[in-house]
């Protein structure tokens, strides 16, 4: 079993729909997690980053991280077009180095058609 | 703010040759990792330096090497290089704030190796 699953997709909407997105994971050792935002043949960009339980909101994107299902979400509102790239999640552990090695998910390429 | 860069951005190798691929942190930030990124196996965490010191490292051969330097710069090389080490070589860099590490990436080095 993979240390994170990720649906690769691919994911199709229409301009103004809600996008869920979604990782399961095994490591109970996770702590942190984030979702990176990669349009093609560029670097993964941070959108939004989590630590432990809970949601987190910024701007039309919404993170949940449930640990005792280890689950996490992303939640997208309102998509439009420039939405479409690869979301990748991603997670490390909580102490000392190993806060600096991600495990990723292999990455769900979303299109939002205009 | 400037972010994380990288160079080259592309190259292109023989089959037995060596690369080295470079990469200057954000100002400020002391750690510097590195990971492969290809369309079978995802992001896949190479190594992670902190003043000078590897603390981490992935299941990579021993092919794979890396070094950081005073000023935080980093360098990675690839020796005695295959077809499978095709791939974005992304180095990303990060800081431990107050409300947790967050790690940004570069835009890569493509390497193809032919």
């Amino acid at each position: 079993q993979k240390e994170v699953e990720q649906d690769p997709g691919p994911l199709s909407v229409p301009e103004g729909a809600i996008v869920s997105l979604n990782c399961t994971y095994s490591n109970s050792a996770f702590q942190y997690f984030m979702w990176y935002r990669q349009y093609s043949r560029k670097g993964p960009e941070l959108l939004m980053y989590t630590y432990s339980s809970g949601n987190k909101e910024d701007g039309r994107f919404t993170a949940q991280v449930d640990k005792s299902s280890k689950y996490i979400s992303l939640f997208i509102r309102d998509s439009q077009p420039s939405d479409s790239a690869t979301y990748l999640c991603a997670m490390s552990a909580g102490s000392g180095g190993s806060n600096y090695k991600l495990t990723f998910g292999k990455g769900t390429l979303l299109t939002v058609n205009p | 703010k400037a972010g994380v860069t990288q160079t080259p951005r592309y190259l292109i190798k023989t089959r037995g040759q060596q690369v080295t691929l470079s990469c200057s942190p954000i100002s400020g930030h002391r750690s510097v990792s590195w990971y492969q990124q290809t369309p079978g196996q995802g992001l896949q965490f190479l190594f992670e330096y902190f003043s000078e010191t590897q603390r981490n490292k992935g299941n990579f051969p021993g092919r794979f090497s890396g070094r950081q330097f005073s000023n935080s710069r980093s360098e990675m090389n690839v020796s005695t290089l295959e077809l499978g080490d095709s791939a974005l070589y992304l180095c990303a860099s990060s800081h431990l704030g107050s409300s947790g590490n967050t790690i940004y990436f570069g835009e890569g080095s493509w390497l193809t190796v032919v």
